[in-house]
């Protein structure tokens, strides 16, 4: 039982290049989100999605891009990367309801 | 907008000591609370969940209370260990989102 799975687990961009963070969870949960955490700040979500075919925003969605088209996956995509995006991102998952989230291991991405 | 606020910033102590974790948070309107460990360059581990009902929820060393009409949580760690350092965060649940303080770094000396 894998968990939350992120891939790459690092990356280094150029501003403008774009790019897919990729999230994979074999639990089975119909909730996954991804967040963003910034020195000094909390994490911030990004977008968010409480199953397939169906995603919203969240606190901080501009740059970014999402879709559900599988249970398990949930990638995120940067169309156009800017260095304010510089950032480790977290992907999460729960079942619905008030249940127990879990994150994967993170993705820091550097944008230069 | 919920705002989480976790006192220390940080704390270090000397191994075998009892210590006390807050968290406060603005909006009392949640579903539930959940406390994370994240060590440096790691992802978030889960420690305890506690539901909007609860008041308070335990796994092993670790004890984890909240009043949500007053918006407070600590979490209490016995006989600190070396291994549980780290820096510890609280996230208020309110349905699609948890709101995340920038947590405690914590510290145990041996």
């Amino acid at each position: 039982n894998a968990g939350v799975t992120q891939t790459p687990k690092f990356q280094v961009l150029k501003t403008g290049q774009s790019m897919t963070l990729q999230c994979a969870q074999d639990m089975n949960h119909e909730y996954m989100s991804w967040y963003r955490q910034d020195p000094g700040m909390g994490l911030r979500l990004i977008h968010y999605s409480v199953g397939a075919g169906i995603t919203d925003q969240g606190e901080v969605p501009n740059g970014y891009n999402v879709s559900r088209s599988t249970t398990e996956d949930f990638p995120l995509r940067l169309l156009s990367a800017a260095p304010s995006q510089t950032s480790v991102y977290f992907c999460a998952s729960r079942r619905p309801g008030t249940t127990e989230a879990f994150f994967g291991q993170g993705t820091r991405l550097t944008v230069v | 907008k919920q705002e989480v606020t976790q006192i220390p910033a940080a704390l270090s102590v000397p191994e075998g000591e009892n210590l006390v974790l807050n968290c406060s948070f603005t909006d009392s309107a949640i579903y539930n609370l959940q406390w994370f460990r994240q060590d440096p360059g790691k992802g978030l581990t889960s420690l305890l969940l506690i539901q909007s009902s609860q008041r308070e929820q335990t796994s092993g060393r670790l004890n984890a209370s909240l009043d949500k009409s007053s918006g407070r949580s600590t979490l209490y760690i016995a006989a600190s260990q070396p291994g549980d350092s780290a820096t510890y965060l609280c996230a208020p649940n309110t349905g699609n989102q948890f709101y995340f303080g920038t947590g405690t770094s914590l510290t145990v000396i041996p």
